[in-house]
């Protein structure tokens, strides 16, 4: 049984460009979350789909957004890149609004 | 009132040896509280969960301990071995909410 699945691993972007990151959640789980994590911190939530619509969001700018597909994979996606967006960007999925989050290996993103 | 504050950021222990992480938190709400284990490169991967009407749970070599008056919890891990050398993370979530992490303890268990 597949977990989370993210893509790409590893992604280097430049100051003002645009970037989409992708996530498969774990099969039976149709809830995903995304999470920033900055070197050395915990993971900060991004914000939360379900049902294919944005349902909570933690303290990120308007250029982070996101869409969930009917078949429950997610994209999240960051306009404008700042040096301070370079993290690990984190995806979980749960079933429903139940706990029991399970976490993919995440995207290593670098702005130069 | 968000915050979930870890201690220590960082702990050395020797084979065998009961590192011990401990949190605390201030919102009442919180309803659910996991801990995590994150290897370098991974992404963090659940170890154990704890409600708020249980004081302790068990689940192979890790133990939660909870102290809801004190609004604090904490992470035993028995007979450690170097392979439980990793950041871990607690956390805690309101029902149907976010998880508020803290920020991480770096284990490192000596041979």
């Amino acid at each position: 049984d597949a977990g989370v699945t993210q893509s790409p691993t590893h992604l280097i972007k430049t100051r003002g460009q645009q970037v989409t990151l992708r996530c498969s959640p774990k099969s039976g789980h149709d809830t995903v979350s995304w999470y920033q994590q900055a070197l050395g911190q915990g993971p900060q939530f991004i914000f939360q789909y379900y049902e294919e619509e944005e349902r909570q969001r933690g303290n990120f700018p308007d250029r982070f957004s996101g869409h969930q597909f009917p078949n429950y994979s997610s994209e999240l996606n960051v306009n404008a890149l700042l040096l301070g967006d370079s993290a690990l960007y984190l995806c979980a999925s749960s079933p429903g609004h139940n706990y029991g989050y399970t976490f993919g290996s995440g995207t290593r993103l670098t702005v130069v | 009132q968000q915050q979930v504050k870890q201690s220590p950021q960082s702990l050395i222990v020797q084979k065998g040896g009961i590192p011990i992480i401990n949190c605390a938190y201030e919102n009442t709400a919180f309803d659910y509280f996991p801990w995590y284990q994150q290897f370098p490169g991974k992404g963090p991967a659940l170890l154990i969960a704890i409600r708020p009407d249980v004081s302790e749970k068990k689940e192979g070599r890790f133990t939660i301990s909870f102290n809801k008056s004190a609004k604090q919890f904490s992470l035993h891990i028995m007979d450690s071995q170097p392979g439980d050398s990793a950041t871990y993370f607690c956390a805690a979530s309101r029902p149907r909410g976010k998880l508020i992490f803290g920020q991480g303890t770096e284990l490192s268990v000596k041979p």
